[in-house]
This record gives C-alpha cells, structure tokens and sequence, in this order.
C-alpha cells in the first residue's frame, strides 16, 4: 500500500526551529515528487514546494522561499520541512504529498503546527 | 487572492447535480492541465480528478470534470450529504517558473 505517514502535532513558541516529517512505504521514494502543502485555520490549501527526492531538486513557492526548507534522506524514505525561527503565523496544518501523472495522488495525514 | 478563480461555496440537495468552476489565465489552465482535489472535515485532501478529467481508481463516477480555454469546472451528480466540504482547483503556471497554484476553494453545502 503506498502509504505516507507524517509526524505529529507540535507547539511551539516562536522564534523556535522545527523539523516534520513524511515518511514514505509502498513505492519508489526517489522516483516521484513530493509536495507541501499548507493549511492555516479556516483558510483554504496553499502549495509552498515540491522536491525530487532522487537528486534532492526543489522548488519553492515565492511566499515560502527562504522561510522554509525541504529535504530529504533517501536512506529512510523521508521527506522533511524545517523552520530555523518560526512565527504565529506559521501556525496551520502542513500536508505532504506524493505527485504521480502530474497530480498530487496520494497525501500524508497532515501535521498540525500550533506557534504561540 | 489565488490567481485560480473559484465560487466560495455552492449547494445543493440530496440527489441534485452541482458544478464548481475555475477561472485562470493562459499560462495555468490555458496550457496545462487541471487537477480536483476534496477536502472533506477532519481528513487529508483527495485527489479528484487529474488531467482535466480522468478519475483515479476508487472515484464514483457521480464525479466529472471538464475543461475549455481558461475555464474548468467540476461536477458532482446524484449529491450525497458525504460529499459536504471543500474542492479546490489546481494548476501548474507557466508564468511561475512551474510552480502550482490552488483555487481558493469552494465550500460544498448539501442541504
């Protein structure tokens, strides 16, 4: 079954860092794209990137770059968004994705992220 | 403001039809392809439709799509109350060296 598992809820005060995760099973990790996706509180899904586990390419949506960072470790078939300072406004659910056909097919289960 | 145009919310009632559009620009909807995802209370969003209008394994076929020009919408037939919540559009842009946009989401209610 491909599966993506993300790590869970977290609170932070800000100017705190953080590291989540998304963890990957049923499929080649390093062949598809995995996506971020966020979601504050009562607003609607907002892209911030998407990275190429096989080479670690990646792109980040304006709003995001410089703010967050993406990675991965191929060893465990994880995908990662950290934060060095966060701020209240970084508060939502922040979903991971896998791209399949040009469409995000299969999604995590979300990390709720509360900053205050 | 999301650059791919949708109605905050539409409704209907059990066994009705309803369509949600998305309205973009040549370089998202005009020359790439459009992706529905649902978003239903308490759950990840699920991917609806890819590629204008093909349905992963799994969807109902109460669910449609269609794309023309700068425009797609999206259609939901035979309305169940479980279909109540959030659809959004999606979009590569060219203009955004390929970067994705969402719609801004269009509420479902079913009466």
């Amino acid at each position: 079954e491909v599966q993506l598992v993300q790590s869970g809820a977290e609170v932070k005060k800000p100017g705190e860092s953080l590291k989540i995760f998304c963890r990957a099973s049923g499929y080649s990790f390093i062949s598809h794209w995995i996506g971020w996706v966020r979601q504050r509180p009562g607003k609607g899904l907002e892209w911030m990137g998407i990275i190429f586990p096989g080479d670690s390419d990646t792109k980040y949506s304006p709003p995001f770059q410089g703010h967050v960072t993406m990675s991965v470790d191929k060893s465990s078939s994880t995908a990662y968004l950290q934060w060095s300072s966060l701020k209240a406004s970084d508060t939502a659910i922040y979903y991971c994705a896998k791209r399949t056909s040009g469409a995000f097919e299969i999604w995590g289960q979300g990390t709720m992220i509360s900053v205050s | 403001q999301s650059v791919l145009t949708q109605p905050p919310s539409v409704s209907g009632t059990p066994g009705q039809r309803v369509t949600i559009s998305c309205s973009g620009s040549h370089s998202n909807i005009g020359i790439n392809t459009v992706n529905w995802y649902q978003h239903l209370p308490e759950t990840a969003p699920k991917l609806l439709i890819f590629k204008d209008s093909l349905r992963p394994s799994g969807v109902p076929d109460r669910f449609s799509a269609s794309k023309s020009g700068t425009s797609a919408s999206l259609a939901i037939s035979g309305l169940q109350s479980e279909d109540e919540g959030d659809y959004y559009c999606a979009a590569w842009d060219d203009n955004l060296d390929g970067l994705i946009l969402f719609g801004g989401g269009t509420k479902l209610t079913v009466l």
